[in-house]
């Protein structure tokens, strides 16, 4: 079935070093990709999306690429802050079905 | 734009006890509505998908009778966990489809905690 796979945490970057979260998809038709975060505490906030092969998605500094090819959508930025430590789930959507989230990764920040 | 409001936040309830959780659709109209839970440390799992006005379909583990989902009208989809144990305490979240583009919102999400 459809699915996704990320890199597993916890990862912990000090302040201004680049972040890369892997996340690869398995799915049969043709997938919605987006990463979520969530902040202690909180719900689930929708960071970026994309809808088609090659379509980078981007916000607040992160971006992501949906490559087809590599049937991947890893996140990206390239200079973190101490304000960026939540957890990270990459998800897919069918038709924008019901999502499938992966196990999320925790990042923490340090000054 | 579109909000999907989930009320409570947060809520403790006594071990054999149901509890009722609300989702709520503003300003858009959500046919379908989806909820998950989260365990500590754990990702998301879609519990059931809730159509309006008819039974909600739940992923296979998920008991039917404990967790009962009513989707009465376009804008309100309600979780009850009934005879609460402490080991459905979990962060339960909703989601409901709307426009523009049949974007899916999240809820707040609500913290459930059964002593």
């Amino acid at each position: 079935g459809d699915s996704v796979t990320q890199m597993e945490g916890p990862v912990t970057l000090s302040e201004e070093a680049f972040l890369t979260i892997n996340c690869t998809y398995t799915a049969t038709g043709y997938p919605s990709l987006f990463w979520y975060v969530q902040y202690p505490g909180e719900g689930l906030q929708l960071l970026l999306k994309a809808t088609k092969a090659d379509d980078k998605g981007s916000n607040k500094g992160f971006e992501a690429t949906y490559r087809k090819e590599t049937t991947s959508f890893h996140l990206e930025k390239g200079s973190v802050q101490v304000s960026d430590s939540a957890v990270y789930f990459c998800a897919l959507s069918i038709n924008n079905n019901d999502m499938r989230f992966g196990a999320g990764t925790r990042l923490t920040v340090k000054p | 734009g579109a909000v999907v409001s989930q009320h409570p936040s947060r809520v403790i309830c006594k071990s054999g006890t149901s509890v009722k959780i609300e989702c709520r659709s503003l300003d858009f109209q959500a046919t379908t509505m989806f909820w998950y839970r989260q365990f500590p440390k754990q990702s998301l799992m879609l519990m059931a998908t809730s159509n309006e006005g008819s039974k909600a379909t739940y992923e296979q583990g998920v008991e039917k009778d404990k967790f009962l989902i009513n989707h009465a009208s376009l804008t309100l989809s309600t979780l009850t966990v009934t005879s609460a144990h402490p080991e459905d305490s979990s962060f339960y979240i909703c989601s409901g489809v709307g426009e523009p583009g049949n974007t899916i919102y999240f809820g707040e999400g609500s913290w459930l905690t059964v002593v």
